[in-house]
C-alpha cells in the first residue's frame, strides 16, 4: 500500500533558525513527489515536484531534496511569512484512468516567531 | 486560484438533505478531483474524473456521487448529508501524470 508519513507534526522556529521537514514514503514505483504549502482557510499551493533520487529544487528560502525513501524540505533562515502547513504527496506509476492519484501526508505545521 | 473556482465557499445544511458542490475550471485539464480535509486525516480522495463522463471512486467515496458532463465542470453530490460529512472540500485539477495538482479555495460544509 502506498503511504506518506510527515514529521514532525508541528514545528516552532525562531526567525532565522534553519530546520528541515521530513517526508517518508512507500510507493510501488515513484512517478513524482510533490510539496505544497497551505495557509489557513486556503487551498494547497504547489511548491515543487521531484522525480528521481538525488534531485533538488530551490525556491527562495526553501530547498527540497529526494532520496529513494524520503524527501526533505529545508528551510533556511525562515521568516514569519513562512508560517504555514507544508504537505507532501507522492504519485505512483499507474496507468489507465487514475494515472496515479496523489497520496498526501498529513502535513507539518510550521510556525516561525519573530 | 487562477483557473479553478469552487462554489459555494461556505454552506450549512441539515442532516438528510442533498447537497451539491461545484467545481469549475478554465484550464481545459483532463483530470479533476474532489478531496475532503479533516483534522488528523489530511487530504483524502473522494472521487476523481479522467475525462467527460469518466469518473472513479477514491478512498472515501461512500455517501458521495459525482458527475462530469463537460470538461470544465465537476460536481460533487452528498445524497443525504450526515454530520460525519462536515468537512472542508477541495477540488483540484491536473494536466495528467507527472503534473502537480492545482487546488481550488475550498468549500466549508457544515451538516447540522
Amino acid at each position: 500500500e502506498d503511504q506518506v508519513t510527515q514529521s514532525p507534526e508541528a514545528l516552532r522556529l525562531q526567525e532565522g533558525e534553519s530546520s528541515s521537514l521530513n517526508c517518508s514514503y512507500t510507493v510501488s514505483g515513484l512517478r513524482g513527489l510533490f510539496w505544497y504549502r497551505q495557509d489557513p482557510g486556503k487551498g494547497p499551493e504547489f511548491l515543487f515536484t521531484l522525480y528521481s533520487a538525488g534531485e533538488e529544487k530551490e525556491k527562495e528560502r526553501l530547498k527540497a531534496t529526494l532520496t529513494k525513501k524520503e524527501s526533505f524540505l529545508h528551510i533556511t533562515a525562515p521568516k514569519p511569512e513562512d508560517s504555514a502547513t507544508y504537505l507532501c504527496a507522492v504519485q505512483a506509476m499507474r496507468y489507465g484512468g487514475s494515472q496515479g492519484n496523489l497520496i498526501f501526508g498529513k502535513g507539518t505545521k510550521l510556525s516561525v516567531k519573530p | 486560484d487562477a483557473g479553478i473556482t469552487q462554489s459555494p465557499r461556505h454552506k450549512v445544511t441539515e442532516t438528510g438533505t442533498p447537497v451539491t458542490l461545484r467545481c469549475h475550471q478554465t484550464e481545459n485539464h483532463r483530470y479533476m478531483y474532489w478531496y475532503r480535509q479533516d483534522p488528523g486525516h489530511g487530504l483524502r480522495l473522494i472521487h476523481y474524473s479522467y475525462g467527460v463522463k469518466d469518473t472513479d471512486k477514491g478512498e472515501v467515496s461512500d455517501g458521495y456521487s459525482v458527475s462530469r458532463s463537460k470538461t470544465e465542470d465537476f460536481l460533487l453530490t452528498l445524497e443525504s448529508a450526515t454530520s460525519s460529512q462536515t468537512s472542508v472540500y477541495f477540488c483540484a485539477i491536473s494536466a495528467g501524470a507527472g503534473y502537480g495538482y492545482t487546488f481550488g479555495s475550498g468549500t466549508r460544509l457544515t451538516v447540522v
